[in-house]
C-alpha cells in the first residue's frame, strides 16, 4: 500500500519568508499529488494538483508544487508567506491511472507564521 | 452555494453503543467519501460511494459501514464503538468518482468521542 511522509511537522516562518514544505510517497506506479490546506477553524480545501503535464503546478493564493518522479516528492512552496497562511498542510496521494478518490494522507504540517 | 453539511457536528457515545453521521453532499455531486481523522494523524479513507454504489473500501473493520440515498446523501454507521474509533469523521463530495476535473469537496467533520 502506498505511504506519504511529511517530515516537517511544526513549521514556523516569519512574514514575508520563503516556504518549502517537503512531501515524498512511496508507490513505484502512477500516482496523482494533491496538497490540501486546513486553516483554523475551517475545512480541508484543495490547494493544488497533479495528474499529468507539467510538473510544477501552480495553485490558489501564490502556492505552486514541483512533482519529481525519481525522488517521489511533491514539496509545497510560496515564495512570500503571509500571516493568513497559518494553517495546517496535507499532501495526498491517489492511484493514478483511474483518478478514484481513495486518498492516502500524509500527517500533516502545521504552520505558523508570526508577524 | 452551500458546501457540504456533516451532522451532528459533535457526539459523545459510549463504548459498545452504535453511532450513525451524516452528510449531505454539495447539490449536484454523486459521489460521497468519508474519512477517519485521528488527532495528530492525516485522514484515513474509510469508503468512497458513487450513484449508490460502493466503490471502495479502506482498511477498517466491518463494524463500519455505509450507504448512499437516492438524493446522494450518506451515513455512515459505526458498530460496537471502541475507544480508538474517537476521531473527527470527514465527508467529501465530488461531482464524478474520479478524474482531474472532479476535486473532492470536504465538510466540517463530526467529531466523535468514545468514553
Amino acid at each position: 500500500a502506498q505511504s506519504v511522509s511529511q517530515h516537517n511537522h511544526h513549521v514556523i516562518l516569519s512574514e514575508a519568508a520563503s516556504l518549502e514544505l517537503g512531501c515524498n510517497y512511496s508507490y513505484g506506479g502512477t500516482v496523482n499529488l494533491f496538497w490540501y490546506v486546513q486553516y483554523p477553524g475551517q475545512h480541508l480545501q484543495l490547494l493544488l494538483k497533479y495528474f499529468s503535464g507539467d510538473p510544477l503546478v501552480k495553485g490558489i493564493k501564490g502556492f505552486e508544487a514541483e512533482f519529481i518522479k525519481s525522488k517521489f516528492s511533491f514539496n509545497l512552496r510560496k515564495p512570500s508567506v503571509q500571516w493568513s497562511d497559518t494553517a495546517e498542510y496535507f499532501c495526498a496521494v491517489s492511484l493514478g491511472g483511474t483518478g478514484r478518490r481513495a486518498l492516502t494522507f500524509g500527517s500533516g504540517t502545521r504552520l505558523q507564521v508570526q508577524p | 452555494d452551500a458546501g457540504v453539511t456533516q451532522s451532528p457536528t459533535h457526539l459523545i457515545k459510549t463504548r459498545g453503543q452504535h453511532v450513525t453521521l451524516r452528510c449531505s453532499p454539495i447539490s449536484g455531486h454523486k459521489s460521497v467519501s468519508w474519512y477517519q481523522q485521528v488527532l495528530g494523524q492525516g485522514p484515513q479513507f474509510i469508503f468512497q460511494y458513487y450513484e449508490k454504489e460502493e466503490r471502495g473500501r479502506g482498511n477498517f473493520p466491518d463494524r463500519f459501514s455505509a450507504r448512499q440515498f437516492p438524493n446522494y446523501s450518506s451515513e455512515l454507521n459505526v458498530n460496537a464503538l471502541l475507544l480508538g474509533d474517537s476521531a473527527l469523521y470527514l465527508c467529501a463530495s465530488s461531482t464524478r468518482d474520479r478524474g482531474p476535473d472532479s476535486p473532492l469537496h470536504f465538510g466540517n467533520g463530526t467529531r466523535l468521542t468514545v468514553t
